[in-house]
């Protein structure tokens, strides 16, 4: 069964680089042509994709966030890793990683971490 | 940016009904289309696949359909769990996107 676990701290000031890692088990990480995204959503409203990397190391990004946004992955360690930096308060929301293969955006889910950007 | 319009954004039901959403595309998907449910505190999770392939260990009361522009998901005969919110999410062309969701209360 393949788990995936997101971790980071759940406060970063503005102007600060907010730092996540999803640790997946149970699962082929770097083979099988699967890819993973990290996905967020601000308390009660909807859910907004901002990138994702392929085992091969390729990312796709969401123009909307490129400019601020780094996702890489430790292949040593299961883990994929997003930085988003320059944050500011819009950017407070629970960031989910997922496993994705072709058009399968998210077959599997993390539980999801808050991160609340805040003085 | 692909633009993905879910109606209604919310409804009432009721145990046994059947229910029905709609997701339209701002431009043709094709079959490139997924179903999500969420409930409140947890992560979504993925229930129907390129528009009408039921994703493993959901149940068939769940079902979708549809191709280009305009995509149904159904639920026949609703149980008490499956109040929740509904998303639907485009994966034909990046960024991917998802619709504002239909949040099915009792």
């Amino acid at each position: 069964q393949v788990q995936l676990q997101e971790s980071g701290p759940g406060l970063v000031k503005p102007s600060q680089t907010l730092s996540l890692s999803c640790t997946v088990s149970g699962d082929s990480f770097s083979g099988g042509g699967y890819y993973w995204s990290w996905i967020r959503q601000p308390a009660g409203k909807g859910l907004e994709w901002i990138g994702r990397i392929y085992a091969s190391g390729t990312t796709h990004y969401n123009p909307s966030l490129k400019s601020r946004v780094t996702i890489s992955m430790d292949t040593s360690n299961n883990q994929v890793s997003l930085k988003l930096s320059f944050v500011t308060a819009a950017d407070t929301a629970v960031y989910y990683c997922a496993r994705g293969h072709g058009t399968t955006t998210a077959d599997y889910w993390g539980q999801g971490t808050l991160v609340t950007v805040s003085s | 940016d692909i633009q993905m319009t879910q109606s209604p954004s919310s409804l009432s039901a009721s145990v046994g009904d059947r229910l029905t959403i709609t997701c339209r595309a701002s431009q043709n998907i094709y079959s490139y289309l997924n179903w999500y449910q969420q409930k409140v505190g947890k992560a979504p999770n993925l229930l129907i696949y390129s528009a009408s392939s039921l994703q493993t260990g959901v149940p068939s009361r769940f079902s979708g359909s549809g191709s280009g522009t305009d995509f149904t998901l159904t639920v026949n005969s609703l149980q008490p769990e499956d109040f929740a919110t509904y998303f639907c999410q485009q994966s034909y062309g990046t960024p991917l996107t998802f619709g504002g969701g239909t949040k099915v209360e009792i």
